[in-house]
């Protein structure tokens, strides 16, 4: 089993609507959670990263991390165009290891106007 | 929010030579710098971890006399590709983390091309 499990897609949907991106990961020393977004050939952009369990807010994105359950997600509200590109899922546990990340595959995801 | 460049953002090179890629965070101190590859349609891979003024953790399977990096100050890392081969292209990416900060910012990534 992978430690971090991010389901690949393609995810497409139209614009204006509601996404909703998940991970789920067995390291139960993970504490530290975080959202990439790609565009092709670019490095990856920091979206939101929360510490342990509950939500946190950002204009339309929405983290969520659930420690019991070892399940985060991102909500997208309002979906655009421009929001097309793949969502990576990082997590890392104690300082000890440098915050070093494990990553997700990655949810290529298209936003059809 | 915290700005991470790399130089250059494309480089071609013949057989045999090295090539440095430099990683810069604008705004902040890294205190820990990473460097990633990543091949098309894949996630990342972690190739080494840098603390400033110390050597370089390399992953298991990454070459440390083959990549050499730097972490000489607390806003400039290098990677130096040595002796590169065709197998060595791929899109090297950058990451900066900044002392009791646990997130990273990556960079806009630098893409390799050995002929």
């Amino acid at each position: 089993q992978k430690e971090v499990e991010q389901d690949p897609g393609p995810l497409s949907v139209p614009e204006g609507a509601i996404v909703s991106l998940n991970c789920t990961y067995s390291n139960s020393a993970f504490q530290y959670f975080m959202w990439y977004r790609q565009y092709s050939r670019k490095g990856p952009e920091l979206l939101m990263y929360t510490y342990s369990s509950g939500n946190k807010e950002d204009g339309r994105f929405t983290a969520q991390v659930d420690k019991s359950s070892k399940y985060i997600s991102l909500f997208i509200r309002d979906s655009q165009p421009s929001d097309s590109a793949t969502y990576l899922c990082a997590m890392s546990d104690s300082g000890g290891s440098n915050y070093k990340l494990t990553f997700g595959k990655g949810t290529l995801l298209t936003v059809n106007p | 929010g915290a700005v991470v460049s790399q130089h250059p953002s494309w480089v071609i090179c013949k057989s045999g030579t090295s090539v440095k890629i430099e990683c810069r965070s604008l705004d902040f101190q890294a205190t820990t710098m990473f460097w990633y590859r990543q091949f098309p349609k894949q996630s990342l891979m972690l190739m080494a971890t840098s603390n400033e003024g110390s050597k370089a953790t390399y992953e298991q399977g990454v070459e440390k006399d083959k990549f050499l990096i730097n972490h000489a100050s607390l806003t400039l890392s290098t990677l130096t590709v040595t002796s590169a081969h065709p197998e060595d292209s791929s899109f090297y990416i950058c990451s900066a983390r900044g002392r009791a900060h646990y997130e990273q910012y990556f960079g806009p990534g630098t893409r390799l091309t050995v002929t």
